[in-house]
């Protein structure tokens, strides 16, 4: 049974927290991706990874960054969390040339 | 930033019946998913479509992908219950030759007895 893990489902950080949410595929996949869901939004695209130590940017990068040391773990940091960082947090793994995103739990983050 | 359109936003509906539900964009898309998503859950595939004018049925859901590869649509019959949920399209294309997911903004579909 193929599995994305997020290391939290809730977490509550003050504001100006350095934050790390980790995120493990069990799948061997090269793409790796972060999004942030909210109500009416839908998902946007935090940050991308085609490859260990490779990242691209989507659509929101500011006040976000990624680490993907190894490939099964793609990692998003909020260097200064602020409170409208508040939202649920979704990652997700591709297969290279795939099409089925296979996601994570979400990790539902509260910045107050 | 490519843009996919979900309409409606928001839809209500008595078990027994029918509804549509519409992802439209200005972009070409190489394939385009749909799934669904439950709360407290990630998003879970449903369907992927790859060729203009396709059409697949999944039970009661059917999913259309338009001729020119920008748009889609998914039709339920016969709506129950357990339908209920978060329904996403998501457009797969290469952008500066990396492979890139965009997501739609989301029909919340709720299904009373």
């Amino acid at each position: 049974d193929v599995k994305v893990t997020q290391s939290s489902r809730y977490l509550v950080k003050r504001t100006g927290e350095k934050v790390f949410l980790e995120c493990v595929q069990d799948m061997d996949h090269e793409n790796m991706f972060w999004y942030r869901q909210d109500p009416g939004l839908g998902l946007r695209l935090i940050y991308f990874s085609y490859d260990v130590k490779m990242k691209e940017k989507g659509d929101i990068p500011e006040g976000y960054s990624v680490s993907r040391e190894k490939k099964e773990r793609f990692s998003l940091i909020l260097e200064s969390a602020s409170t409208n960082q508040t939202s649920m947090y979704l990652c997700a793994s591709i297969d290279l040339g795939g099409t089925e995103a296979f996601f994570g739990q979400g990790t539902r983050l509260t910045v107050v | 930033t490519q843009l996919l359109e979900q309409s409606p936003q928001f839809l209500s509906i008595q078990e027994g019946e029918n509804l549509t539900v519409y992802c439209n964009s200005s972009s070409v898309f190489s394939s385009l998913q749909w799934y669904r998503q439950e709360p407290g859950e990630g998003p879970v595939l449903l369907v992927t479509v790859v060729t203009g004018g396709e059409v697949k049925k999944l039970k009661r859901l059917t999913f259309q992908f338009g001729d020119a590869r920008k748009d889609s649509s998914l039709h339920i019959t016969a709506a129950q219950t357990g339908d209920t949920g978060l329904y996403l399209c998501a457009g797969d294309f290469y952008s500066t030759g990396f492979q890139k997911l965009v997501f739609g903004t989301g029909t919340r579909l709720l299904v009373s007895p």
